[in-house]
């Protein structure tokens, strides 16, 4: 079945550098990849999307960047800040009335001060 | 953005017993709700796709008897589990599919904010 990996699992860095996350879909069909950011006892909020007809988004301090030929898509944080602690997932989706999204297993992110 | 009610927040329940959980979209349509099961520090597993006006969909090793969903507005789904035990015991978390009614983006998730279910 469809199968998103997400990696790393955990990832500490110092406020201001970049924060990387990578996921890997299976699904080649798969054209709508999300990212969501979890708070501690909150509910997962959309921050950035994509679809597989661009290559590369970018929101303000966040970026994400997509690979379609080899099914990998990354999530950048630039000038990371305390607030940026959480744990994100990627997902990938086909666009679709039908279709679910599958998650990736999730980052921690947390931000040193 | 959107917005995506689920309720009750947290629940205790004696083993044995059933238990309601609700999840509606107050400002849009929703055909298609999510239902997820959420363990401490791990990720969103897929339960059901609950599908307005038809039986759910329901993922591999989820007893559909044991969890049942019902959609049965474009705005409201609801999930039951049924005779719960401790095992039950977890975060439940549902989502809601905004389908290109909402300015430039179409097919986004919207989550509710959970429920904790605990089984004694």
């Amino acid at each position: 079945g469809e199968n998103v990996e997400q990696h790393p699992s955990t990832l500490s860095v110092q406020e201001g550098d970049s924060a990387v996350i990578k996921c890997t879909y299976s699904d080649s069909a798969s054209n709508y990849f999300p990212w969501y950011k979890q708070e501690l006892g909150k509910r997962p909020q959309l921050i950035i999307d994509i679809r597989s007809n661009v290559g590369e988004k970018k929101d303000q301090r966040i970026a994400v960047t997509l690979n379609k030929t080899a099914k990998h898509f990354s999530l950048h944080i630039t000038e990371t800040q305390p607030e940026d602690s959480a744990v994100y997932f990627c997902a990938a989706s086909r666009d679709s009335s039908a279709s679910k999204i599958i998650f990736g297993s999730g980052t921690r992110l947390s931000i040193r001060p | 953005g959107a917005v995506v009610s689920q309720h009750p927040s947290r629940v205790i329940c004696k083993s044995g017993t059933s238990v309601k959980i609700e999840c509606r979209s107050l400002d849009f349509q929703a055909t298609t709700m999510f239902w997820y099961r959420q363990f401490p520090k791990q990720s969103l597993m897929l339960m059901a796709t609950s599908n307005e006006g038809s039986k759910a969909t329901y993922e591999q090793g989820v007893e559909k008897d044991k969890f049942l969903i019902n959609h049965a507005s474009l705005t409201l789904s609801t999930l039951t589990v049924t005779s719960a035990h401790p095992e039950d015991s977890s975060f439940y978390i549902c989502s809601a599919r905004d389908w290109g009614s909402r300015g430039l983006y179409k097919n986004i998730q919207y989550f509710g904010a959970g429920t904790r279910l605990s089984v004694l």
